[in-house]
C-alpha cells in the first residue's frame, strides 16, 4: 500500500460547482498533513495545513479523519483559477520527519 | 525576500555523462529536499538534509545519484553516468524545520538524449 494515495482525476466540474477530494494514508503515527497546489508546469505550493478540529480558509475546507486516516479538501464556488493538481501531504513519523506527497488529483473547471 | 533558486533551469545532455544540479535555499532554513518529477507524475523524494544530522538518502534510485549540502547551505545534485530514464524535473524545497512548511524552487528540467 502507498504511503499517501489520490484519487488522479482528473475532475471536471463547470465553474460555481463544488468538488471534493479525499486522500488515505497508511502510517497512522502520522501528525501533519498539509495540502499544496502544483500548477501545470509550475512548483507546489503550499495551500492550506489541516488541523485536527478542520480548517477552513475562505472557499477551501480542509478536514482530518484520524480513525479513517484520511484527509478531505473541499473547494466551494469553483473558479476557473482554481484548475490544478492539488498534492496531499504527511508527515512521516520516520528517518526524520520528512513529508511524503501524493500523487496529486488533477482539477479542470470549465466555463 | 528571496525564495529558493535553483540552477540552471534547463539541461540536455548526452546519455552517459555526469550533471551538476544546485540549489539555494532560503536563507536561515535548516531542512533541504530533493524530489523528482517525471512529465505527469507525482513528486519522488529523492534525498533530505537536516540540520547538521546526517542525509536521508532513501529516495535515492541508484548509486549514480548523489548530493552534498555545503555549509548548510548551498546544495548540489549529481548525477554520474545519465540515462534516459533519469530525464525529468528535479525540484528543492527548503523549510525552517524538519515538518515545516516547503518552499520550492522552480526546478531544473533535465533531458538526457
Amino acid at each position: 500500500r502507498k504511503e499517501v494515495e489520490q484519487d488522479p482525476g482528473p475532475f471536471n466540474v463547470p465553474e460555481g460547482a463544488t468538488v471534493a477530494f479525499n486522500c488515505t494514508y497508511s502510517n497512522s503515527a502520522s501528525q501533519s498533513f498539509f495540502w499544496y497546489r502544483q500548477d501545470c508546469r509550475k512548483e507546489p505550493k503550499l495551500l492550506m495545513s489541516v488541523y485536527s478540529s478542520g480548517n477552513e480558509d475562505g472557499r477551501f475546507t480542509a478536514q482530518l479523519n484520524r480513525a479513517s486516516q484520511y484527509i478531505s479538501l473541499l473547494i466551494r464556488d469553483s473558479k476557473l483559477s482554481d484548475s490544478a493538481t492539488y498534492l496531499c501531504v504527511v508527515e512521516k513519523k520516520s528517518s526524520g520527519d520528512k513529508l511524503t506527497f501524493g500523487t496529486g488529483t488533477r482539477l479542470a473547471v470549465r466555463p | 525576500g528571496a525564495g529558493v533558486s535553483q540552477s540552471p533551469s534547463n539541461k540536455v545532455t548526452e546519455k552517459g555523462k555526469d550533471v551538476e544540479l544546485r540549489c539555494d535555499p532560503i536563507s536561515g532554513h535548516t531542512a533541504l529536499y530533493w524530489y523528482r518529477q517525471s512529465l505527469g507524475q507525482g513528486l519522488e523524494f529523492l534525498i533530505y538534509f537536516q540540520g547538521n544530522s546526517a542525509p536521508d538518502k532513501s529516495g535515492l534510485p541508484s548509486d549514480r545519484f548523489s548530493a552534498e549540502r555545503t555549509g548548510g547551505s548551498v546544495s548540489t545534485l549529481t548525477i554520474q553516468r545519465t540515462q534516459q530514464e533519469d530525464s525529468a524535473v528535479y525540484l528543492c524545497a527548503s523549510s525552517a524545520g524538519r515538518v515545516d512548511t516547503q518552499y520550492f524552487g522552480p526546478g531544473t528540467r533535465l533531458t538526457v538524449l
